[in-house]
């Protein structure tokens, strides 16, 4: 099936700092999507984005589906941004989605 | 529109004890689907649901998981003879059907935290 892999593991900001997390995947994809977990477990989504950019705020986010990868760029970092980055793909075939292990942000003031 | 709707929110619950998981999905979406994460994981696909036809489940983990959505509405996941091993936050999600097989932009409910004792 479908691999995605996130990067980093880990990213520890300073408040105010731009970050940029990367998702691959191994197959071309239908749908992916970015989520936000928060502490209390809930996924919260962020972007729809099967292909091309988006920006919503201090967010954005790009997918280029003929290199099979995504970005999450957050610009001015807050400690409300904190918890676990998730990125999501819906394969070719379809059915699901299969998420990468995340990126876990703490974001210190 | 509330969202999808997961209950209870958190259950503790004996080893070798049945347990049962309510997801009310988003009023119009006809998908529904289950997943299961557990600690410094990403969600695990389990079943999905479309309408009440149950189109894929050999994702889920043993013969003591079972899910059943019986008028398209609700669904319900079962764990039978609960082990320790089920600890985890069990996750429903909804969305539209796409094009084809596919399916629109997925949500997710607060999950259940499943805890066996």
């Amino acid at each position: 099936g479908i691999q995605v892999e996130q990067s980093p593991p880990d990213l520890i900001l300073q408040e105010g700092a731009n970050s940029t997390l990367r998702c691959n995947f191994s197959d071309s994809v239908n749908n992916l999507q970015w989520f936000h977990q928060n502490p209390w477990g809930q996924l919260i989504n962020l972007f729809y984005i099967p292909s091309g950019t988006k920006q919503n705020g201090r967010l954005s986010a790009t997918t280029v589906a003929t290199e099979r990868y995504s970005l999450l760029y957050i610009s001015s970092s807050q400690t409300t941004d904190s918890g676990v980055y998730f990125c999501a793909v819906e394969g070719e075939y379809g059915n699901k989605l299969v998420f990468g292990a995340g990126t876990i942000l703490r974001v210190k003031s | 529109d509330t969202g999808v709707s997961q209950d209870p929110r958190h259950k503790i619950t004996k080893r070798g004890q049945n347990v049962t998981f309510r997801c009310d999905p988003i009023s119009e979406h006809n998908r529904l689907y289950w997943y299961r994460q557990t600690l410094g994981q990403g969600p695990e696909f389990l079943t999905y649901f479309q309408n009440e036809a149950q189109l894929e489940k050999s994702r889920l983990l043993s013969d003591r998981f079972s899910a059943e959505r019986p008028k398209g509405s609700f669904s319900t996941l079962e764990i039978q003879r609960t082990e320790q091993g089920d600890s985890a936050m069990y996750l429903c999600a909804s969305s539209l059907p796409g094009a084809g097989v596919t399916f629109t932009e997925a949500f997710f409910g607060q999950g259940t935290r499943l805890t066996v004792v």
